[in-house]
């Protein structure tokens, strides 16, 4: 059972905005950690995707982008395409337990 | 540009420890702008941090893995390592050496993560 709770599928048509949820507790997102995303596709490293909430790296696509709330956060996904077809995880640090991941998100391109 | 790179072996038997080692480059790892790290990832499953390490030698692991866990450092090799006692099936995974920033606590720079099986 992860640290961070994250839905284990989506789905979108191409063009479609989807979103990914992030949801932890008072010992990590809500005591005021910054959440991060990563991309992963099939047997590669995952690759950072926000840091910071909210910001990406050099090369990141604006149609990613991040937010957080409280004890949750999202990552949006607009415009999709067919090469978002990847796995998805959030991050956070926690007070009590360091280093913590969210379970995955797999998403499908319909 | 960091790079990372792991080294060890892809076949350790079980109640052996697993010894992963992974060498840097494009940085030094007496740097106090990263931490250095270790995660894995089951087959078909999510990434689970196993344990860091800072410049100044200070550990930090999984609570689930400390009691098995050793994570060091060679500053003069430019490399850090994973010990992981007393291995089981549930040890199989691809294990991955990653940077932390120190500051904002991303992972940005990943290894390309090195598959270890436990088997007789």
């Amino acid at each position: 059972q992860s640290v961070l709770t994250q839905p284990p599928s989506v789905s979108g048509a191409p063009g479609q905005r989807v979103t990914i949820s992030c949801t932890g507790s008072s010992s990590n997102i809500g005591a005021g950690y910054d959440v991060h995303w990563y991309q992963q596709f099939p047997g590669t490293a995952p690759k950072l995707l926000i840091y910071g909430n909210s910001n990406r790296p050099s090369g990141v696509p604006d149609r990613f982008s991040g937010s957080k709330s409280g004890t949750s956060a999202s990552l949006a996904i607009t415009g999709l395409q067919a090469e978002d077809e990847a796995d998805y995880y959030c991050q956070s640090y926690d007070t009590n337990l360091s280093w913590v991941f969210g379970g995955g998100t797999k998403l499908t391109v319909l | 540009q960091l790079q990372l790179q792991e080294s060890g072996p892809g076949l350790v038997k079980p109640s052996e420890t697993l010894s992963l080692t992974c060498t840097v480059s494009g940085g030094s790892i007496s740097s106090s702008s990263y931490y250095w790290g270790w995660i894995r990832q089951p087959p078909g499953k999510g990434l689970e941090w196993i344990g860091s390490i800072y410049y100044s030698g200070s550990t930090y692991y999984n609570p689930s893995l400390k009691s098995r866990v050793t994570i060091s450092a060679d500053t003069s090799k430019n490399q850090f390592s994973l010990k992981l006692s007393s291995v089981t099936a549930a040890d199989t995974a691809v294990y991955y050496c990653a940077a932390p920033s120190y500051d904002i606590l991303s992972f940005d720079y990943w290894g390309q993560g090195t598959l270890v099986t436990v088997s007789s």
